[in-house]
């Protein structure tokens, strides 16, 4: 079945420490994003990728860096930069034509 | 039971009533919408979308409704089920010269409570 995956579901980091969350999707999707999503309230977004090689900053992107080497993988790092990382990460794929997102499970992250 | 997502962010209905989740939007350059249902602790499914040239899209217990005179998107649930209690997000797209790259632009979500 295509999907996409995002693992651990769980995540902890102590502070100084950088972590990071991966995104792997089977759905040959040329677009994916990183969202942030605090306790009620919505999506944030933090970084997307529309191509291989190529990503651009959303609304929030200080303390998080990203990388598009492949299709299919879109690995978020949250650095030691974030100091307030814990919340609940979402990725998101979309094929190019269509508006529609298709979301992961999540990671939930937290600093302990 | 009826609710606007950002000053009444909880909505709680009977099993078997009917819901009505709204949202405004600010932005007439917007000419895609869609509603997701978030469950606890899983990422958002999509359950409906609209485009600005329609004014009504129907699916399976699910309605949407687009309003662009007042910029208002509603949701409405037939027959609601414990099943549907979760967090919906209604979301927008801009047409790519009023910036964005496709991006969506969420809303802040409704909460949906269905009492047995």
């Amino acid at each position: 079945d295509g999907g996409i995956t995002q693992s651990p579901k769980y995540l902890f980091r102590k502070e100084g420490q950088n972590v990071t969350l991966s995104c792997e999707q089977n759905l040959n999707h040329d677009a994916m994003y990183w969202y942030r999503q605090d306790p009620g309230q919505g999506l944030r977004l933090i970084y997307y990728s529309q191509i291989v090689n190529d990503f651009q900053k959303g609304d929030i992107a200080e303390g998080y860096s990203v990388s598009r080497e492949k299709k299919e993988s879109f690995p978020l790092t949250v650095t030691s930069a974030q100091k307030n990382p814990t919340a609940f990460y979402l990725c998101a794929s979309r094929s190019t034509g269509s508006y529609g997102y298709t979301f992961g499970s999540g990671t939930r992250l937290t600093v302990v | 039971g009826e609710s606007v997502g950002l000053h009444l962010p909880t909505l709680s209905v009977q099993e078997g009533d009917n819901s009505i989740i709204n949202c405004a939007y600010s932005n007439s350059a917007s000419d895609y919408f869609i509603w997701y249902k978030q469950e606890s602790g899983k990422g958002p499914q999509f359950i409906i979308d609209i485009r600005s040239n329609m004014d009504k899209r129907q699916g399976q217990r699910v309605t949407v409704l687009l309003n662009k005179t007042v910029k208002h998107l509603s949701l409405q649930i037939a027959a609601t089920q414990p099943g549907d209690s979760a967090v919906y997000f209604c979301a927008e797209k801009r047409k790519p010269n009023a910036g964005n790259n496709r991006k969506l632009i969420w809303g802040l979500g409704t909460s949906l409570a269905v009492n047995p």
